[in-house]
């Protein structure tokens, strides 16, 4: 099954940019939207970006999302205590198996 | 509002059987899909399929194939996450969402209501 490859942590002190990358192949992120999700510990995942770059209502503008060819972005600016969580990327793999394969994740702790 | 309620924890044996399940309400059922992710002790996110609350239709990870079913009661507006041959690697936590498929400028899918998980653990 295919893989998106996301750094494992990235950390940053309030108030700071954090960028997470999320990459694999041209049978997902290539040819199909990328999405992003959020998981506050013990909690369910949410919707944090849809469509590449699009944000769902209520969720900050400090968050964007971003994709050039095999490759997406999420980007937190003004990082805040609560924004401290996994993230996962996601993205529909047009190979024959044709499945939802979610990244790897990145724990984002805030300093 | 939009809420997805699940069904309580399950105990299972190896080779038994779990039926776990997901009432909609607060919104139009047919009009989205139901996916279900699973989410392993420690471990990322999986995804296992979806089903079409309109029609039925289903689409299953291949990795499940011929263990899982999925169905709707659009009566009740719930959805149902059938697993057999239950192994001790089906430990997790089962997340229902609504989901959103469709095509504009390329084909589009994603979950957009979570509920808050259930926990299936399988032990002898």
């Amino acid at each position: 099954q295919s893989v998106l490859t996301q750094p494992p942590s990235a950390s940053g002190t309030p108030g700071q940019r954090v960028t997470i990358s999320c990459s694999r192949g041209s049978s997902n992120i290539g040819s199909n939207y990328v999405y992003w999700y959020q998981q506050l510990p013990g909690t369910a995942p949410k919707l944090l970006i849809y469509r590449n770059n699009q944000r769902p209502s209520g969720v900050p503008d400090r968050f964007s999302g971003s994709k050039s060819g095999t490759s997406a972005s999420l980007a937190i600016s003004g990082l805040r205590s609560e924004d401290e969580a996994d993230y996962y990327c996601a993205a529909w793999d047009d190979s024959l198996s044709g499945n939802y394969v979610f990244g790897t994740g990145t724990k984002v702790t805030v300093l | 509002q939009v809420q997805l309620v699940q069904s309580g924890a399950e105990v299972k044996k190896p080779g038994a059987s779990v039926k776990v399940s997901c009432k909609a309400s607060g919104y139009t059922f047919t009009s989205y899909g139901i996916s279900w992710v699973r989410q392993a002790p420690g471990q990322g996110l999986e995804w296992m399929g979806w089903i079409s609350a309109y029609n039925g239709n289903t689409n299953y990870a291949q990795k499940l194939q011929g263990r899982v079913t999925m169905t709707t009661d659009t009566s009740t507006s719930t959805a149902y996450m059938e697993l057999r041959s239950l192994r001790s690697d089906d430990t997790a936590v089962y997340y229902c969402a609504r989901d959103l498929r469709g095509y504009d400028f390329g084909y589009y899918y994603y979950m957009d209501v979570w509920g808050k998980g259930t926990t299936v653990t399988v032990s002898s």
